[in-house]
């Protein structure tokens, strides 16, 4: 049982350039979440999925687009990679804990170090 | 104002010392509340979540939570050096779907 996998670990993009950080969860967890660490920001929503063929921006959508392949994979895009854009990627997903949406847990993924030059 | 709020730290604490962390929220709809736990370079880690008003202690660890002050609090018996991490305070808004809202942690140093 792996958790929640992420790849790439780590990845340099110039200005301009695309890519896609994949996640996979092997949970059977219905929700899945895109998350951005930045120093002094915290951890920040991108976007999410609440369930297989749904998803919903979150705090700071711009940017990115997702894809929920299926329930155990979500894709997270950059169309044209920005300096700004340099963060920490992490990916999530949950379970809810004695069917109390309140307890709903969230487990993440090691993360993906993205730095755009 | 930001909605969830920690103080960024550090805070430093001798070995077997209680560690206190707080955390304030700024939407009183919030309706749970979680603890999360990140050493340098790792990814976040679940201690413990809180819904209702006063304490839960799981081990070391007791969330402390007051809805009409908008406080959250965790405390850490017996501190050890391992505990030294980041810890992010969580708050879910929405009760039908698990939205969180996470502070910007706050940095704890535990000296043997």
């Amino acid at each position: 049982n792996a958790g929640v996998t992420q790849t790439p670990k780590f990845q340099v993009l110039k200005t301009g350039q695309s890519m896609t950080l994949q996640c996979a969860q092997d949970m059977n967890h219905n929700s899945m979440y895109w998350y951005r660490q930045d120093p002094g920001m915290g951890l920040r929503l991108i976007y999410y999925s609440a369930s297989e063929g749904t998803t919903d921006k979150g705090e700071v959508p711009n940017g990115y687009n997702v894809s929920r392949l299926n329930k155990r994979e979500f894709s997270l895009r950059l169309e044209s990679a920005a300096p700004s854009q340099t963060s920490v990627y992490f990916c999530a997903s949950s379970e809810v804990l004695a069917g109390d949406t309140r307890a709903d847990t969230q487990y993440f993924g090691p993360g993906t170090r993205l730095t755009v030059l | 104002q930001k909605e969830v709020e920690q103080n960024s730290g550090p805070l430093s604490v001798p070995e077997g010392a209680i560690a206190s962390l707080n955390c304030t929220y700024s939407d009183r709809g919030s309706q749970s509340f979680f603890w999360y736990r990140q050493y340098s370079g790792k990814s976040p880690e679940l201690i413990m979540f809180i819904y209702s008003n006063g304490d839960k202690e799981d081990g070391r660890f007791t969330a402390q939570l007051n809805k009409a002050s908008q406080y959250v609090s965790l405390l850490i018996r017996d501190s050890q050096p391992s505990d030294s991490a980041t810890y992010l305070c969580a708050v879910n808004k929405d009760t039908g779907f698990q939205k969180l809202v996470f502070g910007t942690g706050t940095r704890l140093l535990v000296s043997p």
